[in-house]
């Protein structure tokens, strides 16, 4: 079955320390996408790509990097500069410019400060 | 700016029927979207509303006014597991982009 595989489920970060979060997808999307979630709240827009080797911010990039070097991953660093990681992170994937076409979604990683 | 308003928390009663509005403001319309997600879960893909008027998918129905900036997701014969959150999301074209921006979501609690 298609779908999006994100990893880890849970993970710890220390002070000072970058964390790499998985997301891959079998899907043949060439959109995908990184997105935030504090308890009670929406989901906020962190990065997004359309295509391999490109990607754009979103609304609260800042602490956070990524690259898209193959269409089936995306992975989400995030960086000792972001001084409030403690979230819900969700990727999400969909085809390109497909009218009712829903993004899907991975199962998410949630990641707290140790 | 762009912004969807939703009510934060709704309770209903099982076998009833419940109504989540969601208005919005954003540049470039391109259709709206309703999501379920279950607390610690990722969000499910309800229903999407590009036209005026009403689409029916079972026990839920969305109904969209462009117009207005207004939508709402009707649940219908209400069961406990339906007790989750209601995610509004509008599609806003913007270039050659359609990202998605959500409202902070409907918390609904089923009683029995």
């Amino acid at each position: 079955d298609g779908g999006i595989t994100q990893s880890p489920k849970y993970l710890f970060r220390k002070e000072g320390q970058n964390v790499t979060l998985s997301c891959e997808q079998n899907l043949n999307h060439d959109a995908m996408y990184w997105y935030r979630q504090d308890p009670g709240q929406g989901l906020r827009l962190i990065y997004y790509s359309q295509i391999v080797n490109d990607f754009q911010k979103g609304d609260i990039a800042e602490g956070y990097s990524v690259s898209r070097e193959k269409k089936e991953s995306f992975p989400l660093t995030v960086t000792s500069a972001q001084k409030n990681p403690t979230a819900f992170y969700l990727c999400a994937s969909n085809p390109p410019e497909s009218g009712g076409q829903p993004q899907h979604f991975g199962d998410g990683t949630r990641l707290s400060i140790l | 700016g762009q912004n969807i308003d939703q009510p934060t928390e709704m309770t209903a009663t099982e076998g009833a029927i419940v109504q989540i509005n969601c208005t919005y403001q954003t540049s470039g319309f391109n259709g709206l979207f309703w999501y379920q997600q279950h607390a610690g879960e990722a969000p499910t893909f309800l229903s999407y509303n590009v036209l005026d008027g009403l689409e029916e998918k079972g026990r839920f129905s969305s109904f969209l006014s462009r117009s207005k900036g207004y939508s709402y997701l009707l649940l219908k014969e209400l069961q406990m597991k339906d007790s989750a959150s209601y995610l509004c999301a509008v599609r806003s074209y913007g270039g050659a982009t359609n990202k998605l921006i959500f409202g902070t979501g409907t918390l609904l609690a089923v009683q029995p």
